[in-house]
Parts: structure tokens; C-alpha cells; sequence
């Protein structure tokens, strides 16, 4: 089975640029997680969608920052404009209702900001 | 609110000695409690998870963990480390709500 894919693995673009990054949960999971993981912070919660809606948005950092998930299969995070200290790995996660909270995590987005 | 804490921020442990990585967690019911592994440049990975009934749980590579509910404790331990195992381990909280709270992570470097 396919684990959750994100897109792209890389991305470096420069300050005041559009960034979005593209997670693709697994299939049958109702719930999924953005993630953001630095040096300085750690593991942090962004957002999380629960069948589609989203269901606390406490995380996101500033209004520069957006998710959406628009199906069941898709979410994307943007962040426009971006700023250097964006630069982060950036992680999705999903979980099904009935599994106990365990979440299930992509390999990452690393974002560079220049 | 739920939270972990994970003490130790660095382990140095020679191949094929035991390690253990602590982890306290605060939760005021019975927590799901889980340990994840990152490899560098990689996403987490489960290792293990605690539920309920047994409070000694196996997981993937050799690991275990043990709960114990009167010290707030979830413990992993390995009995011989591999070269392999040098990754940042993070040990996880959740309840009945949606969330995990994720301790710091350790990081353990295996020498030769």
C-alpha cells in the first residue's frame, strides 16, 4: 500500500514567493495533519482536517499561511508570502477515526527561503 | 492538556550495547502513547504504540517499550543497538481527542 505522498520533496524559492506544498493522504484515512519540524521548535501541529473540514487551524503561524483540502485524496498548505524563516521540513500526516490517534506520516517537504 | 517529556536530548551508545530513551508523558486519563523514529532526511516512522491491556509492548526492530501508569512513564529500550538504530526517536501522547503531543526527541549516535 501507498503511504502518504507529499510534493515536492525539495523546494527552494526566494522571499515574497508563492510556495505550495502537496500532501496526498492514505486512502480510507478521514483525518489529516500538517506539520512543521525545525531546529528551534521542533514537531508543530498546523492544521488538522477531519473529512475535509477543517477542524483547528490554532497552529498556523500567521495569515501568510492557508491549507485546504478540497477532496478526500488532497490537501495542499501554501504560504504566500514566503519568508526565510519559513524554511522548514514540512510535514503531512493522516489517521483513520478508528485508529487510536495513530498517525501516519509522509517523508516531508524540505522549504528553503531565501 | 496533554504534554511528554523526553529528558535527554542526546544518547551516545557503543554498537551492541542496550540502550533505553526515557519518556513521561502527562495525560489526565489513560493515554495512547507512541514512539516514533526519524532517520535523517526521512518522515517518522512508527516503532510502537500502547493501547491498553499488556503494559509491555513489542514493536518493529527489536524494540519494546513499557508503561507504567503509576510513574507516567513509557520507556522504549533496545537490548543491542545496530548502526542502524542512530536516528531521533520521539515519544507521542494522545486521548480521546484528535491530537498527538510529541516530546523534543532524542537523538542517538551509535559508535563503532
Amino acid at each position: 500500500d501507498a503511504g502518504v505522498i507529499q510534493s515536492p520533496r525539495h523546494e527552494v524559492t526566494e522571499m515574497g514567493q508563492e510556495v505550495t506544498l502537496r500532501c496526498k493522504p492514505i486512502s480510507g484515512h478521514n483525518s489529516l495533519f500538517w506539520y512543521r519540524q525545525t531546529m528551534m521548535r521542533g514537531l508543530e501541529l498546523l492544521i488538522y482536517f477531519n473529512n475535509n473540514v477543517p477542524i483547528d487551524d490554532s497552529g498556523m503561524p500567521e495569515d501568510r499561511f492557508s491549507a485546504k483540502m478540497p477532496n478526500a485524496s488532497f490537501s495542499t498548505l501554501k504560504i504566500q508570502p514566503s519568508e526565510p524563516r519559513d524554511s522548514a521540513v514540512y510535514f503531512c500526516a493522516s489517521s483513520s477515526s478508528g485508529g487510536y490517534n495513530e498517525q501516519f506520516f509522509g517523508p516531508g517537504t524540505r522549504l528553503t527561503v531565501l | 492538556a496533554q504534554s511528554v517529556t523526553q529528558p535527554d536530548i542526546h544518547i551516545t551508545v557503543s554498537e551492541g550495547a542496550s540502550l533505553e530513551l526515557r519518556c513521561n508523558y502527562s495525560y489526565g486519563a489513560t493515554p495512547y502513547l507512541f514512539w516514533y523514529v526519524q532517520s535523517p532526511g526521512q518522515g517518522l516512522q512508527l516503532l510502537l504504540k500502547y493501547f491498553s491491556g499488556d503494559t509491555l509492548v513489542q514493536g518493529i526492530k527489536g524494540f519494546e517499550a513499557e508503561f507504567k501508569r503509576s510513574q507516567s512513564s513509557f520507556n522504549l529500550r533496545k537490548p543491542s543497538v545496530h548502526w542502524s538504530d542512530a536516528a531521533e526517536y520521539f515519544c507521542a501522547v494522545g486521548g480521546s481527542d484528535y491530537k498527538l503531543s510529541f516530546g523534543a526527541g532524542t537523538t542517538v549516535t551509535v559508535r563503532a
